[in-house]
């Protein structure tokens, strides 16, 4: 089972920054969170992720509270492209690989 | 540098029928994954191959279901016979193997095939 919380669904308004929440308040020291985006009709995508401190790269920011119990996806200048279901996904730092858990997801609907 | 491919990307087939689904890795990606996601579920992981081996296949539903990896570049999954319940979207992705110890590897995601059963 997924072990974060997300928002089934939110609006944000194209050019406006879109702030995606997620809960993972039973996430263990050595687990990071992920964030994946499936747009309609194509495969999941990765955006970010992170451990403790906030992270940012072209697509995204990642902001992880200090407890590191929630964190929140930043899609600062959001366009219609950006419609998606997203993901937030926590992962032990064991590394190797092994299969992501999906949950429910976000889904964010960008208004014109 | 080309992404994670599958084929087909549609498949319509009838009650009892086998399908066999395709997956192209990104060149140089040992590991390779599928997922599914049928109707109204969540994505849910089947199997992992590390090269042509089976590292974890924990999600595969039943034994209806066949991965293979030959040769450890492409790989298939066969459904014999499909059932109803089959039908989704199956989802192909590869990553980099990278030591462990450290961060988990990044995913990369093929489009998916779109199975119907019927």
């Amino acid at each position: 089972d997924a072990k974060t919380t997300q928002p089934p669904s939110m609006d944000c308004a194209e050019g406006r920054a879109a702030n995606l929440p997620c809960n993972h308040s039973t996430i263990s020291g050595n687990e990071y969170v992920y964030w994946y985006r499936q747009i309609h009709s194509q495969g999941p995508q990765y955006i970010i992720h992170g451990l403790k401190n906030n992270e940012t790269n072209e697509m995204a920011s990642l902001i992880i509270t200090e407890d590191r119990k929630s964190s929140t996806l930043i899609l600062p200048h959001a366009t219609l492209r950006d419609t998606a279901v997203y993901y937030c996904i926590v992962r032990d730092s064991g590394g190797g690989a092994d299969g992501l858990t999906f949950g429910k997801g976000t889904h964010l609907i960008i208004q014109p | 540098e080309a992404g994670v491919t599958q084929f087909p990307s549609h498949s319509v087939i009838e009650k009892g029928q086998t399908v066999t689904l395709r997956c192209d890795p990104i060149s140089g990606h040992d590991n390779l994954y599928w997922y599914r996601r049928v109707m109204g579920k969540e994505i849910k992981f089947l199997l992992h191959f590390v090269k042509e081996s089976k590292q974890d296949e924990s999600g595969m539903p039943n034994n209806r279901f066949l991965a293979e990896r030959t040769g450890g570049t492409y790989s298939t999954l066969k459904v014999q016979p499909a059932e109803l319940e089959d039908s989704g979207v199956y989802f192909c992705a590869s990553s980099q193997v990278v030591p462990s110890g450290g961060l988990k590897e990044t995913q990369y995601f093929g489009p998916g095939t779109r199975l119907l059963v019927l």
